[in-house]
């Protein structure tokens, strides 16, 4: 059971370059979600999708980027990163509103 | 807009002492689910309980359990006769009607958890 499923695990970028981290879920849930994990702040929503072709913006939208064209599918971009973009990002899937959210493993990020 | 307050960062209990983790939220909505997770030093996070805002059954599940109380709009989770694989960073998280037509789900910045042996 792959869940769901976070591409790279790490990565260090140079401020300003441009990345994406992939998302992947296979148990056909609508609903993604983007979140960052920084110390001491909990988890905050970046981005988030009720289904394909439907995505909206959370708590900390600015700098990030996303699109959902397949219901597998939730990649995060980030346009010009940025020293504030340092941080542990995790995806997240649920199949209805009500029920939990499974997580991926995480990405650490560090733009230097 | 909702919130979700846990007012204790860090905790520390010897190994075997029971320990209460504070969860305390905001919300306009009458239909809403809390949910706890944990976080162990490994990193990912484990879902541990969901509950919707019209069952007020307390839940226990082997050493823990949860106390939802509406009146004071609290979500607390006991750990019972606790051990070091307790030990973790644990999440209380609020999910409502956001008003932009979908649920968010909103997180409490944490508790870490010691358990000391």
């Amino acid at each position: 059971n792959a869940g769901v499923t976070q591409t790279p695990k790490f990565q260090v970028l140079k401020t300003g370059q441009s990345m994406t981290l992939q998302c992947a879920q296979d148990m056909n849930h609508e609903y993604m979600s983007w979140y960052r994990q920084d110390p001491g702040m909990g988890l905050r929503l970046i981005h988030y999708s009720v289904g394909a072709g439907i995505t909206d913006q959370g708590e900390v939208p600015n700098g990030y980027n996303v699109s959902r064209s397949t219901t597998e599918d939730f990649p995060l971009r980030l346009l010009s990163a940025a020293p504030s973009q340092t941080s542990v990002y995790f995806c997240a899937s649920t199949q209805g509103q009500g029920q939990p959210q499974h997580f991926g493993d995480g990405t650490r990020l560090s733009i230097l | 807009a909702q919130k979700v307050t846990q007012a204790q960062t860090e905790i520390s209990v010897v190994e075997k002492e029971d320990v209460t983790l504070d969860c305390v939220y905001e919300t306009r909505d009458t239909t809403y689910y809390l949910f706890w997770y944990k976080q162990p030093p490994s990193g990912e996070l484990v879902f541990l309980i969901r509950r919707n805002s019209f069952d007020e059954q307390n839940e226990i599940s082997g050493r823990y359990s949860w106390n939802f109380q509406k009146s004071t709009s609290s979500f607390n989770f006991t750990i019972t006769a606790s051990q070091v694989v307790d030990s973790a960073v644990y999440f209380c998280a609020l999910r409502a009607y956001s008003g932009a037509g979908s649920y968010q789900l909103t997180f409490g910045k944490g508790t870490k958890l010691s358990v000391i042996p």
